[in-house]
């Protein structure tokens, strides 16, 4: 069936580094692909998204691509802040099947030292 | 705010207890999700409904069940709890269409005594 793995953390960074959290699928198709932020204690929200193959997807400084070839979508950001330290989930939507449900990876705890 | 209203926030209750989740979709939304976050198992997809019909069944125990009224709130049921059914519920809707956003509530931290 479909999946998410990403890696588990926890991950522990200084202010202003490079983050790369690494994100892999398995999925029949060419499914649509999120990640997913959650901070303490709140929901979860998109932080971006890319529906097809070599679309890349930014929000907030942070970026992801989709790549096929490896069936990957890590997400990058170049300098990181102490207000970035959340759980960061990885996320697939099949495009088979009927349904719009997503797909989760496990979460990646980020946190954000000054 | 995601716009999606969940109730209660949280809920403390004893083994074999039946309780009722709700969730109010954001507006204009037809698609209700109801996901189990807990700290084995993560995120698991529960259950999805469409303007009012079952669309999706995921790891959904048959204790458990849900449905969407035609005002598009929607409510899960628990019953005969058991302890490890302690776990933080969400609920998040959608758009009809592959490539929309799920927007996600805040949740329900169900602790089962």
């Amino acid at each position: 069936g479909d999946s998410v793995t990403q890696m588990e953390g926890p991950v522990t960074l200084s202010e202003e580094a490079f983050l790369t959290i690494n994100c892999t699928y398995t999925a029949t198709g060419y499914p649509s692909l999120f990640w997913y932020v959650q901070y303490p204690g709140e929901g979860l929200q998109l932080l971006l998204k890319a529906t097809k193959a070599d679309d890349k997807g930014s929000n907030k400084g942070f970026e992801a691509t989709y790549r096929k070839e490896t069936t990957s979508f890590h997400l990058e950001k170049g300098s990181v802040q102490v207000s970035d330290s959340a759980v960061y989930f990885c996320a697939l939507r099949p495009t088979q099947g009927g349904s719009e449900k997503l797909v989760f990876g496990k979460g990646t705890k980020l946190t954000v030292n000054p | 705010d995601s716009g999606v209203t969940q109730t209660p926030k949280h809920l403390i209750t004893a083994t074999g207890q039946r309780v009722t989740l709700r969730c109010s979709p954001r507006s204009g939304d037809l698609s209700v999700y109801w996901y189990q976050q807990s700290l084995d198992q993560g995120l698991q997809f529960l259950i999805q409904y469409y303007n009012g019909e079952e669309r999706a069944k995921g790891n959904i125990l048959e204790r458990f069940s849900a449905q969407q009224f035609p005002d598009l709130h929607s409510e899960l049921n628990l019953s005969s709890l058991e302890l490890g059914d302690s776990a933080l519920y969400f609920c998040a809707s959608s758009r009809a269409g592959m490539n929309t956003e799920a927007f996600f509530g805040q949740g329900t931290r169900l602790t089962v005594v």
